[in-house]
């Protein structure tokens, strides 16, 4: 199947700061990738999807100043977590649809965040 | 609302038990239905299922979809103690594409 990859794997930060969370399709394009939170015993919940040169589209409920996204390229997409507090300490999960006609999404391998 | 119920919440058997995994769901104009398992990390790809009553095979995991009852059921046989990991159900619209996950079933395989 298709690779998606995710940087970091793991980021422990203070209250306040800003954290960025790199995800990449690496053997193929993706115009749109998908974030998702997960929080222990429970299941993703969808936060936004990224589009490839224009706005990201959210969730309700799911403050777009808050978690930056940004699509600058077919194979990256990033999410900014800004003034991080630890209420957002969760695992992090981007994926990608793979442009055939199967249509399946890829997930990466998840960013755990812990905010102190 | 768009809804995906998975049962049972979790599930703990033997090696060699055989174990069936439902997941039933409630959207307008659906378009598929796809299976995850996620062990420690991200969930990785199972089956995507479309059309009802034809079955999808991948050893010993097997999936099969109703469209007329809204379900779909993931079969594992001769279950083996690396199966153990949360199976996810999520549902495709026909518009866009956003899926829609259930709470996931946590399968437990003793030795």
């Amino acid at each position: 199947g298709a690779v998606v990859s995710q940087h970091p794997s793991w980021v422990i930060c203070k209250s306040g700061t800003s954290v960025k969370i790199e995800c990449r399709s690496l053997d193929f394009q993706a115009t749109t990738m998908f974030w998702y939170r997960q929080f222990p015993k429970q299941s993703l919940m969808l936060m936004a999807t990224s589009n490839e040169g224009s706005k990201a589209t959210y969730e309700q409920g799911v403050e777009k100043d808050k978690f930056l996204i940004n699509h600058a390229s077919l194979t990256l997409s990033t999410l900014t977590v800004t003034s991080a507090h630890p209420e957002d300490s969760s695992f992090y999960i981007c994926s990608a649809r793979v442009p055939d006609s199967s249509e399946t999404q890829y997930f990466g391998p998840g960013t755990r965040l812990l905010v102190l | 609302e768009d809804k995906v119920v998975q049962s049972p919440l979790s599930l703990v058997v033997h090696e060699g038990d055989t174990v069936t995994l439902n997941c039933s769901y409630e959207v307008t104009n659906f378009r598929s239905l796809l299976w995850y398992k996620q062990e420690k990390k991200a969930p990785t790809f199972l089956f995507m299922l479309t059309s009802s009553g034809i079955e999808k095979k991948s050893g010993r995991l097997s999936s099969i979809l109703d469209k007329k009852e809204l379900f779909s059921i993931l079969n594992i046989t001769a279950t083996q103690t690396g199966d153990s990991a949360i199976y996810l159900c999520a549902v495709r619209k026909s518009s866009g594409d956003k899926l829609t996950f259930g709470t996931g079933t946590r399968l437990a395989v003793r030795p």
